[in-house]
C-alpha cells in the first residue's frame, strides 16, 4: 500500500467474538481513521483519532494509537455476521491528503 | 449530512475508448477533491489531487495524460480515462475536502465507480 501495513490481512471469527486489527504507517499523521467496505460498495467512514488522542470508542469499536511506533489498533466487540467487511486504516496528513493501509478481510461466521 | 456523488455507478466500454467519470459534492463547496483506484480485493490508491482551477497533482506512477482531471467549479470534479485498456478495469473512487458548516472542514467519499474495459 501506499501508506502501510495491515495485519492480519485475514480475519476469520466466530459471532460474539472480538476482532482486533492492527495497523501500521510510515509517516507523521494528523490523525488516522478507520474505513469499512463491504464487497464492490463504497466506504462507510467508522471513526476517526487524532494525533494527540491515544484511544477512542464509538459503540462497539475501539480505536487506539500509539504515534511513537506508528501503529493503530481496530477492536471490534460482540461481532456480528453483519460486520462481515473489509477494514482499512487511512491516515490523514496536511492538505487532508488521505492515504489507505492495505486492508483486513474480516469474515463472521453465524 | 454531506453528500458526494459519482456518475456513472457502473460503465462498460470497448478497449481504445474514453470514459469519464464524475465526481460532485452535492450540499458544499470541495476546495480539493481527490481520486483513487482499487482493484479487487486491494487497497485504494491515491491517484491524484485536484484543486479547483488548477492543475492536478498526480501521484508517482500515475499516468497524467492517461487519466485527466478537471476540477472546473468547486462543486464539480471530472476523471477521464483515456484509450482505455483492459487493465484500467477498476473501481474508482472519489473524495471531497470541504466544511458543510463554518469550522467543520472535513473529508467525504463518493460512492465509487466500476469501470469494465472489454
Amino acid at each position: 500500500s501506499q501508506q502501510g501495513e495491515e495485519d492480519p490481512q485475514a480475519l476469520s471469527i466466530q459471532e460474539g467474538e472480538n476482532a482486533t486489527m492492527n495497523c501500521s504507517y510510515k509517516t507523521s499523521i494528523n490523525n488516522l481513521q478507520w474505513y469499512r467496505q463491504n464487497s464492490g460498495r463504497g466506504l462507510v467512514h467508522l471513526i476517526l483519532i487524532r494525533s494527540n488522542e491515544r484511544e477512542k470508542h464509538s459503540g462497539r469499536l475501539r480505536v487506539t494509537l500509539d504515534t511513537s511506533k506508528k501503529s493503530s489498533s481496530l477492536l471490534i466487540t460482540a461481532s456480528r455476521a453483519a460486520d462481515t467487511a473489509s477494514y482499512f486504516c487511512a491516515t490523514g496528513t496536511g492538505g487532508f491528503k488521505t492515504i489507505f493501509g492495505a486492508g483486513t478481510r474480516l469474515f463472521v461466521k453465524a | 449530512g454531506a453528500v458526494v456523488s459519482q456518475h456513472p455507478s457502473r460503465v462498460i466500454c470497448k478497449s481504445g475508448t474514453s470514459v469519464k467519470i464524475e465526481c460532485r459534492s452535492l450540499d458544499f463547496q470541495a476546495t480539493t477533491m481527490f481520486w483513487y483506484r482499487q482493484f479487487p480485493k486491494k487497497s485504494l490508491m491515491l491517484m491524484a489531487t485536484s484543486n479547483e482551477g488548477s492543475k492536478a497533482t498526480y501521484e508517482q506512477g500515475v499516468e497524467k495524460d492517461k487519466f485527466l482531471i478537471n476540477h472546473a467549479s468547486l462543486t464539480l470534479s471530472t476523471l477521464t480515462v483515456t484509450s482505455a485498456h483492459p487493465e484500467d478495469s477498476s473501481f474508482y473512487i472519489c473524495s471531497a475536502r470541504g466544511a458543510t458548516r463554518p469550522g467543520q472542514d472535513t473529508q467525504y467519499f463518493g460512492p465509487g465507480t466500476r469501470l469494465t474495459v472489454l
